[in-house]
């Protein structure tokens, strides 16, 4: 199975800071079709995961434009423009490319 | 506006089963992939089962296969999933979630497997 390996495991920052958060796989996300499925969740306390990004780069609908992705290949990051306070929870990559499904272990954002 | 309600969880013996149910609603439900993804207590996310818009497709986490299946039931909007032989470490939240991306998800339904 791929493995995807989230750094750093726990980011602490202050509102307004930019910070990125690092997912790299142990295998090429690139599929034949020329997509690569990596996408990005967040779990704020208490709740579901959301997605807001997938397809590496692609902001999902209502998801403010300060969070950015990119990427390619093994190497993909998330990055905040700026952390405002409803943005703290545990980040997840999650990749489709390669059968079965699987999730990186998840950054956990605080407030410094 | 789209909605995902699971339901059947509880407290079961090891070496039991149980149904899990996720209603879904506000968006064609037989036009989507759907899946059952799971959250040990203080733990990240892990995958569980897939299945396609037809059924035609289904697949599973190696840690779960033979001992559960999904199905759907799209006239009733109804994903479900049927765990046997359950284990300890079946101990989680389960939460269903529209196709990859997983760009929907419900609230979650607790499953406790101990004696």
């Amino acid at each position: 199975d791929v493995v995807l390996t989230q750094t750093p495991p726990t980011l602490s920052a202050t509102i307004g800071q930019s910070v990125s958060i690092s997912c790299r796989s142990s295998q090429s996300l690139l599929h034949s079709n020329g997509n690569t499925y990596l996408h990005w969740l967040l779990q704020r306390p208490g709740q579901s995961p959301q997605l807001l990004i997938y397809l590496v780069s692609r902001l999902e609908s209502g998801v403010p434009n300060r969070f950015s992705g990119s990427g390619s290949g093994t190497d993909f990051t998330l990055k905040i423009s700026g952390v405002e306070a409803e943005d703290l929870g545990v980040y997840y990559c999650v990749q489709g490319t390669h059968a079965p499904n699987t999730f990186g272990a998840g950054t956990k954002l605080e407030l410094k | 506006e789209v909605q995902l309600v699971e339901s059947g969880g509880g407290l079961v013996q090891p070496g039991r089963s149980l149904k899990l149910s996720c209603l879904a609603s506000g968006f064609t439900f037989s036009n989507y992939g759907m899946n059952w993804i799971r959250q040990a207590p203080g733990k990240g996310l892990e995958w569980v089962a897939s299945i396609s818009s037809s059924s035609s497709y289904i697949y599973y986490a190696d840690t779960v296969k033979g001992r559960f299946t999904i199905s759907r039931d799209n006239a009733k909007n109804t994903l479900y999933l049927q765990m046997t032989s359950l284990r300890s470490e079946d101990t989680a939240l389960y939460y269903c979630a529209r196709r990859p991306p997983f760009d929907y998800w419900g609230q979650g339904v607790m499953v406790t497997v101990s004696s």
